[in-house]
């Protein structure tokens, strides 16, 4: 079955305990992303990834770092998570060939927790 | 810069009536439109999406949307909706970039009460 799967669903750490959460796609697509749901302010993209070693920064990038070694995979790595990132986070992938927007796929979402 | 406005917070309606979803952009480039869906504890999910040609637009669970390109709109209707309706639903463009990005909506809550 086709999907994006972050693990994990549901965290809650403490401030300044640096925590990674994984996301993984098993369609091949080139293009990743990294977004944040709040209330009220919908999703904003974190950082996001058009292939192997290449990502870029969106609209909060602040205090979260990615890598792309993989096609597949796309962690999100808080090196010092702080109360302001509570959050309910989600990855997705899309072909992103040529450039052309299409169609992204979400995961399930990682609700996380900073206490 | 680019930017998406859902001039609806939540909208509640009654099972079996019509429903429309607003959405206005703003873009000094070709845009390429998109509705999601999330239902409760899920993620999104695509509903349909405008990328060329015909300005009426048909989606999944009897959704559909219509381009403006003069009123800068992609408003998301349905006929008649159903208590399974209810979710949170986001309008997005792509971005200038050309990169594959989307601006979303901060999302309207569609409420379908019995």
């Amino acid at each position: 079955e086709a999907q994006v799967t972050q693990n994990p669903r549901y965290l809650i750490t403490v401030t300044g305990k640096k925590l990674t959460v994984t996301c993984s796609q098993n369609m091949n697509h080139e293009y990743m992303s990294w977004y944040r749901q709040d209330p009220g302010l919908g999703l904003r993209q974190i950082y996001y990834s058009m292939n192997v070693e290449v990502t870029d920064k969106g609209d909060v990038p602040e205090g979260y770092k990615v890598s792309r070694k993989e096609k597949r995979n796309f962690p999100l790595i808080l090196e010092s998570p702080s109360p302001n990132q509570t959050s309910l986070y989600f990855c997705a992938s899309s072909s992103g060939t040529s450039g052309a927007p299409d169609t992204q796929y979400f995961g399930p979402g990682t609700r996380l927790t900073v206490l | 810069a680019q930017s998406v406005t859902q001039l609806d917070s939540q909208v509640p309606v009654f099972e079996e009536a019509p429903v429309e979803l607003r959405c206005n952009y703003s873009s000094s480039v070709s845009v390429y439109l998109f509705w999601y869906v999330q239902y409760p504890n899920q993620g999104l999910q695509l509903l349909l999406k405008y990328l060329s040609g015909s300005t009426l637009v048909k989606g999944i669970n009897g959704f559909e949307a219509e381009f403006n390109k003069s009123q800068t709109s992609f408003h998301l209707r349905k006929p008649s909706v159903h208590i399974s309706d209810t979710a949170e639903y986001f309008c997005a463009v792509s971005d200038e970039s050309g990169q594959g990005n989307l601006i979303f909506g901060k999302g309207t809550k569609l409420s379908v009460k019995p």
